[in-house]
């Protein structure tokens, strides 16, 4: 079945530092691959999406690029500030017979960003 | 405006009760879903209704049953409840492709009902 592997949590790190975080994952056929962002309290956001190899999602400074030879979507900011403290979820999706898509989570990734 | 709401934001019940949960989207989607996340933040689909349709039926005990009374509500009644019933549970909607096309269409997310079972 379609598994999805991201790195273990927390990340820890200060104001303007580079981010990365790792997600592989395992599909059969072509699925879409996401990023959700999760803010304390809150529900998910849509951060980025990527449906077709070699696509670049971005959005508020994040980046991923979708890389089928390696099966990996990692995620990027140059420069990360407070405000993108939360958990940040990796996520690939399989459409489904009779309408809508599946989302297969990774564990999610802490990121706690300081002063 | 709210897109995804659910009611309650907070449920805090007794083992063995029977509890619901309501979801209702003001997005004209037609497909909706119910995710759980455990205490350590894992997402899992447990559900999903396209056109008051049931299409996904993930690995969920039967006291979990999910009903559409119309694409807009998707509503979660647990009988029965049980300690590793304490979770967050999340309602998602999102559009489906046209008849015969694939789709991958994001999927907008409630803020959560947070289930605590005593």
């Amino acid at each position: 079945g379609n598994s999805v592997t991201q790195m273990e949590g927390p990340v820890t790190l200060s104001e303007e530092a580079f981010l990365t975080i790792n997600c592989t994952y395992t599909a059969t056929g072509y699925p879409s691959l996401f990023w959700y962002v999760q803010y304390p309290g809150e529900g998910l956001q849509l951060l980025l999406k990527a449906t077709k190899a070699d696509d670049k999602g971005s959005n508020k400074g994040f980046e991923a690029t979708y890389r089928k030879e390696t099966t990996s979507f990692h995620l990027e900011k140059g420069s990360v500030q407070v405000s993108d403290s939360a958990v940040y979820f990796c996520a690939l999706s399989d459409p489904v017979t009779g309408g809508g898509n599946k989302l297969t989570f990774g564990t999610g990734t802490q990121l706690k960003v300081e002063l | 405006d709210t897109a995804v709401s659910q009611t309650p934001k907070y449920l805090v019940t007794q083992m063995g009760n029977d509890k619901s949960i309501k979801c209702e989207q003001n997005l004209g989607h037609d497909t909706m879903y119910w995710y759980k996340q455990d205490s350590k933040k894992f997402l899992k689909i447990m559900f999903s209704y396209n056109n008051k349709e049931l299409i996904i039926n993930e690995t969920v005990p039967n006291r979990f049953s999910p009903k559409s009374p119309d694409k807009a509500h998707l509503n979660l009644h647990i009988n029965s409840l049980e300690l590793g019933d304490s979770a967050v549970y999340f309602c998602a909607s999102s559009r489906s492709g046209l008849a015969g096309e694939i789709s991958y269409n994001e999927q907008f997310f409630g803020p959560g009902t947070r289930l605590t079972v005593l």
